[in-house]
This record gives C-alpha cells, structure tokens and sequence, in this order.
C-alpha cells in the first residue's frame, strides 16, 4: 500500500468527449505527477504538480491539464479525447525533499 | 533527453533458478536510477533504486541492480525466483533525484515458471 488512491477504476468514454480523473495522496506530499502508460509500454510522464503550480511538463498537448489542491488530492482533465488517449493513467506523489514517488493503481480509461 | 532501453521484452524462466533483467540508459553527468515492479492490475512499485554512493544496491526481497557507469547499465538480479515474482518490471531513471519526472523503459515481462 503506498497510500495513493485512484478514482475512477475503470472508464469509457468517446471520441470528442471530456474525462477527469482523480488522484489522492498522503498527507504532506506535496508533489505529484500523472503519467500515461499505454498498452504495452512505460508510463510517460504528462506534468507535475507542486504546492498547486505547474511545475513541469512532457510531450503533451494542452488538452491534457490537471490541478492540484490543498488537500493533497489532484486532477487530471483531458478534453477532445482521442482513440489514442486509451491507457493506464498514474498518479505518483511524493513528500518534500524524498526521492521516491510512490504510485497509485491507476486508472484504466478507454476511448471508443 | 534521457532514454532508457530494456533489453528483453519478455523473460521466462523457472522456478529457484536465477534471473538478469536488463536496462541500459542515456549517459548523462548525474544520473538517479530505478526499478519499479508492476503486478497484474496494479500500479507501480518501487523495488530498488541508486542515488549515490555503494553501485550495488539491494531491495527487501532479494533482488539487487548495480550502476556500471562505464557501461551505462543497471541489470537487475535475482539469485532464485519465486513464482510470486512473475510481473512487470520497469527501469527508469531521472537526472534531477527520484522526486523529478521519471524516464522509463518498455519493461521487461517476468514469468517464473512451476
């Protein structure tokens, strides 16, 4: 148990739609990071947050965005979804000044 | 940017006998480097990682990975395996500290054999 949850589990969605995808860490850690990992492959890093800002990003469109609160819980948003956007999506947290992310068990979205 | 390139995309092997899984990654002045372990329907566990310091490094279950720097690798090891050891393993690596974005490998899928 690393004490990161995931919400929703599973999801389906259509091409064009909306999705949010949520993320709860521990307390106190402040930092947290989404990662997509599609079928087959390693997870890619999408963006991290820390205290609330952006505070980095990968090779992915604006469409996909994420906020996080002061609760420690985050959000990742992607609109105008894609037949691509199909995968695992992972939230990782980690406390201030570690060196380790621990990961949530993610959440499978699928795109039709 | 850093790459990470695991070797074998698949790895069976059998029960009590030993295993290497592979990673190879970009060259770079710092480099942090990690294996994380994947089980069916799960997400990411961390299972070793080297920071600094002593290159071989050792996890809780009996696996063990050391930095060769010449060589630009971090091989992980198992002297026996378990049939519990049958999962998804990742190498990654960061050049910034295990708290910044990860760079991962395709994976390495272990299957212990009965």
């Amino acid at each position: 148990e690393t004490g990161v949850t995931q919400s929703p589990t599973h999801l389906i969605k259509t091409r064009g739609q909306q999705v949010t995808l949520r993320c709860s860490s521990q307390s106190g850690h402040n930092t947290v990071s989404w990662y997509q990992q599609a079928l087959g492959q390693g997870p890619q890093f999408i963006f991290q947050y820390y205290r609330e800002e952006e505070n980095g990003r990968g090779n992915f469109p604006p469409r996909f965005s994420g906020l996080q609160f002061p609760n420690y819980s985050s959000e990742l948003n992607v609109n105008a979804l894609e037949l691509d956007d199909s995968a695992l999506y992972l939230c990782a947290s980690s406390p201030v000044d570690t060196d380790t992310q621990y990961f949530g068990p993610g959440t499978r979205l699928t795109v039709l | 940017a850093q790459s990470v390139t695991q070797l074998d995309s698949q790895v069976p092997v059998f029960e009590e006998a030993p295993v290497e899984l592979r990673c190879n990654y970009s060259s770079s002045v710092s480099v942090y480097l990690f294996w994380y372990v994947q089980y069916p329907n799960q997400g990411l566990q961390l299972l070793l990682k080297y920071l600094s310091g002593s290159t071989l490094v050792e996890s809780i279950n009996g696996f063990e990975a050391e930095f060769n720097k010449s060589q630009t690798s971090f091989h992980l090891r198992k002297p026996s395996v378990h049939i519990s050891d049958t999962a998804e393993y990742f190498c990654a690596v960061s050049d910034q500290g295990g708290n910044t974005p990860l760079v991962f490998g395709k994976g390495t899928r272990l299957s212990v054999i009965a």
